[in-house]
């Protein structure tokens, strides 16, 4: 069946540190989006992208969706406490309706 | 106003029972999913309806049954409930069925004991 996997599946910085997550799909996507689930909490939309190498910017956050639209990372620069959660990437398979969602990422930030 | 809310929050049941789980929302959405999260926080998607039709079943026991009585709720149904079922069941709601961006609730957690 059709997989998504992030690597890596826990990290650890330092305030003040970068982060980057990847997440890799064994299918095609349409579309990916990313989440952020803080502890205790439920997942929390980010963004979308859609075309092929398509990079998005939010603040500190950077995403991008690879060219062969089956790979994606989250960037986040200069990491604070607030970020600290676990972020799901979340594939659409290309000609379905199946909302596939990656292994996770925890990030935890130590001040 | 919650946007997606699902009840009970908390569930505490013995084994072989059945209880039922309920979500709906308030958003005008057309697609409502139910998701499963284990203990090392897999989301695994179990069923999606798009305008009370079911579009995704997938390979779950068919302990599970989902009914959906109108496009704002999606009510999730365990029979004869087992240690495994134990999890973080969270309700979801999109605009559309085509991968728009999903609005999900509070989550149940279902311990099975």
């Amino acid at each position: 069946g059709q997989q998504v996997m992030q690597i890596p599946q826990y990290q650890h910085v330092q305030e003040g540190e970068d982060f980057t997550t990847y997440c890799n799909s064994s299918t095609t996507l349409s579309n990916i989006q990313w989440y952020k689930q803080r502890p205790g909490g439920h997942p929390v939309f980010l963004i979308q992208l859609v075309k092929s190498g398509e990079v998005k910017k939010q603040k500190r956050l950077t995403f991008q969706f690879g060219e062969a639209k089956k790979n994606s990372s989250l960037h986040i620069t200069a990491t604070q406490t607030t970020d600290v959660g676990t972020y799901f990437c979340a594939g659409l398979v290309y000609n379905t309706d199946k909302l596939i969602f990656g292994t996770g990422t925890r990030l935890q930030v130590f001040p | 106003d919650t946007a997606v809310s699902q009840t009970p929050k908390y569930l505490v049941t013995q084994m072989g029972n059945d209880k039922s789980i309920k979500c709906e929302q308030n958003l005008g959405h057309d697609t409502m999913y139910w998701y499963k999260q284990d203990s090392k926080k897999f989301l695994k998607i179990m069923f999606s309806y798009n305008n009370k039709e079911l579009i995704i079943n997938e390979t779950v026991p068919n302990r599970f049954s989902p009914k959906s009585p109108d496009k704002a709720h999606l009510n999730l149904h365990i029979n004869s409930l087992e240690l495994g079922d134990s999890a973080v069941y969270f309700c979801a709601s999109s605009l559309l069925r085509w991968g728009t961006e999903a609005f999900f609730g509070q989550g149940t957690r279902l311990t099975v004991v």
